[in-house]
């Protein structure tokens, strides 16, 4: 099974800077099956990004994601208030065939 | 408009069993996968399993077979969770998710069920 890491465990930021999340899975992942969501504090998570780069409905250009084979990044570019959450990258593997996700990281504001 | 709204807070005993669920609505219910993610409280979000309520075709992720039961009713457009014997250890929110076949990202979440179990 592919596990996910994601780093760092914590990020603390002030609004208007950059935050450049990190994902790496333990072997190749395709980029079609690679996936960023945000949950707010006693919110269900929402999409952000799927397949590596898509931004989801509605999701503002300032995020971005990259990356292939087994490194991935989410980046915001200039942080807005309601942007401090907790981000978690999620994979697909078909051998087996599961759905993971990785530890998360928090944004917090500095 | 897409939702998934889920059945209600629960709070039970050690070795009870419990069926919770998830209802769909305002989409094909049966062209798409429904996911059940576990978050503990104050941990991370982890896949516990997933149905393809087509055709009743289901995966459940390493961790979580044989613990629950996952299902689904394509007649009331509503899958479930189910656990046999529940342990305290189960405590956590639920969430129901709906999966999208080709490329298995969730697009849209149901409100989370929270499950309490103790003595």
């Amino acid at each position: 099974e592919i596990v996910l890491t994601q780093s760092p465990d914590t990020l603390s930021l002030s609004p208007g800077e950059r935050a450049t999340l990190s994902c790496r899975a333990s072997q190749s992942v395709s980029s079609s099956y690679l996936a960023w969501y945000q949950q707010k504090l006693g919110q269900a998570p929402s999409l952000l990004i799927y397949g590596t780069s898509n931004r989801a409905t509605g999701i503002p250009d300032r995020f971005s994601g990259s990356g292939s084979g087994t490194d991935f990044i989410l980046t915001i570019s200039r942080l807005e208030p309601e942007d401090f959450a907790v981000y978690y990258c999620q994979q697909y593997g078909s051998s087996p065939p599961s759905l993971t996700f990785g530890g998360g990281t928090k944004v917090e504001i500095k | 408009e897409v939702q998934l709204v889920q059945s209600g807070a629960e709070v039970k005993k050690p070795g009870e069993s419990l069926k919770i669920s998830c209802k769909s609505s305002g989409y094909s219910f049966t062209t798409y996968w429904i996911g059940w993610v576990r978050q503990k409280p104050g941990k991370g979000l982890e896949c516990m399993g997933i149905i393809y309520p087509g055709d009743s075709d289901t995966r459940y992720s390493p961790s979580f077979q044989g613990q629950v039961t996952i299902s689904a009713d394509k007649s009331i457009s509503t899958a479930y969770l189910q656990w046999n014997s529940l342990k305290a250890s189960d405590t956590a929110m639920y969430y129901c998710a709906r999966v999208v076949p080709a490329t298995k990202f969730s697009d849209y979440w149901g409100q989370g069920t929270l499950v309490t179990v103790s003595s």
